[in-house]
């Protein structure tokens, strides 16, 4: 148990379905990533959120749309994906976005697209 | 884009022997995490080194950083079965602010 539960772990959809991951920590952290990890590619940052406020987008299709609510709480709204997206999507945080923070991941989430 | 490339890709060893893995990486850094990650699960952080570093140590793990050569290798010594798992570097890129970098990680199987 890291602190930071993801939800679902693991989840089908079809390239016309709408659907959402969601991720909460509770370390009490303020910076929030979500990470791609596919087979044989190193895993891939994607968003990153510092105290609700998205930091970082890189270069991600518009058919992944992050929501940050609060410090504890970050979203990866999913619609319209294609079936290449199939991937491991892993949410962390760390306590702030400075260098040298240990980064503590969630399970995961195991997406499937049909 | 990716920052730290680990070698071997892969690494089949007995229980009892030692594994070394080896990252290297670009560009500047403040510091250097390695991370594990079991089969399907996230990753969990196993020790940081910073730049003005050499080596640390954490139980069987040893690691050192090579500024000069822009690579680091993680030692574990007396492996054990349970040490399966794929073991990835990663990186800030120098500047504050920044989100770690992985590398592709390299896959230790240790058999019994």
């Amino acid at each position: 148990e890291t602190g930071v539960t993801q939800t679902p772990r693991h989840l089908v959809m079809g390239m016309t379905n709408k659907k959402s991951l969601k991720c909460e920590q509770h370390l009490g952290h303020n910076a929030m990533y979500w990470y791609k990890q596919s087979a044989k590619k190193p895993l891939e940052l994607m968003f990153v959120y510092n105290f609700k406020e998205q930091t970082e987008n890189n270069s991600v299709p518009s058919r992944f749309s992050p929501e940050c609510p609060n410090s504890s709480h970050l979203f990866l709204h999913l619609h319209t994906l294609q079936p290449e997206d199939s991937a491991l999507y892993l949410c962390a945080s760390s306590a702030d976005r400075g260098s040298g923070n240990t980064i503590y991941f969630g399970e995961g989430s195991w997406l499937t697209v049909v | 884009s990716q920052q730290g490339e680990e070698d071997p890709q892969a690494l089949s060893i007995q229980e009892g022997e030692n594994a070394t893995m080896n990252c290297s990486y670009k560009t500047s850094i403040n510091n250097l995490q390695w991370y594990r990650q079991n089969s399907g699960r996230g990753l969990v952080h196993l020790i940081l080194i910073r730049s003005n570093e050499r080596e640390k140590h954490s139980g069987r793990l040893r690691v050192t950083l090579d500024t000069s050569k822009k690579s680091s290798s993680l030692l574990i010594t007396a492996s054990r079965a349970a040490d399966t798992a794929s073991y990835f570097c990663a990186t800030d890129r120098n500047q504050a602010g920044t989100a770690l970098i992985f590398g592709k990680g390299t896959t230790l199987s240790v058999s019994s």
